[in-house]
């Protein structure tokens, strides 16, 4: 079943500006991490931030978490034609130690307008 | 270099042509898993793997079976591969409860 779903489906902006994703889940989680899909190709981890965080960045990126509103928003700032890409958000489920894997949502289509 | 392989990358079969995707990873990682990524749907676990000989079904696992005979290697096997099975396929490791390192893909046509 789907856990995360990412918002919106698809995102056009210009070179330089700021780009926000939005992703909410709906059962607790270890963590949720953000992943980026260039076309066809494997999957990249951006950032994961755990559920005792609030938010976490990695250079041009900024993580928020939300867990008492269950969703997460993914900020790329000073956005370049490379970060065109589809971008994932994964949920670690909480399973009382077990691992079962990271659940996708199904992603938000970025295009970054030269 | 730290890496997740897949093999084939690309691949084009008949209907009931049994076929093995290889997966093989070089970190010493516990966990591994597959996933499924269709057009509007994401991407989809197929099955997973927490150790050596311990495998459990994801979300979609009809059709599929998997092994887990050596830390590093975590084969996808479709005995019998049907049309709507043909997809892009990821296999990917990782330490349990840390980022999952992705293979490069698979994309299947079944004809």
């Amino acid at each position: 079943s789907q856990q995360g779903e990412e918002d919106p489906q698809a995102l056009s902006i210009q070179e330089g500006e700021n780009a926000t994703m939005n992703c909410s889940y709906k059962t607790s989680i270890n963590n949720l991490q953000w992943y980026r899909q260039n076309s066809g190709r494997g999957l990249v981890h951006l950032i994961l931030i755990r559920s005792n965080e609030r938010e976490k960045h990695s250079g041009r990126l900024r993580v928020t978490l939300d867990t008492s509103k269950k969703s997460s928003s993914l900020l790329i700032t000073a956005s370049r034609a490379a970060d065109t890409a589809s971008y994932f958000c994964a949920t670690d489920l909480y399973s009382g130690g077990g691992a079962d894997g990271l659940t996708f949502g199904k992603g938000t289509h970025l295009i970054i307008q030269p | 270099e730290a890496q997740v392989t897949q093999n084939p990358r690309y691949l084009i079969t008949v209907t009931g042509k049994k076929l093995t995707v290889t997966c093989s990873q070089n970190m010493n990682h516990e966990y591994m898993s597959w996933y499924r990524q269709d057009p509007g749907l994401g991407l989809r676990q197929i099955y997973y793997s927490m150790n050596v000989e311990v495998t459990d079904k994801g979300d979609v696992p009809e059709g599929y079976k998997v092994s887990r005979k050596e830390k590093r290697n975590f084969p996808l096997i479709l005995e019998s591969p049907s049309p709507n099975q043909t997809s892009l396929y990821f296999c990917a490791s990782s330490e349990q409860g840390n980022e999952q390192f992705f293979g490069p893909g698979t994309r299947l046509t079944v004809l």
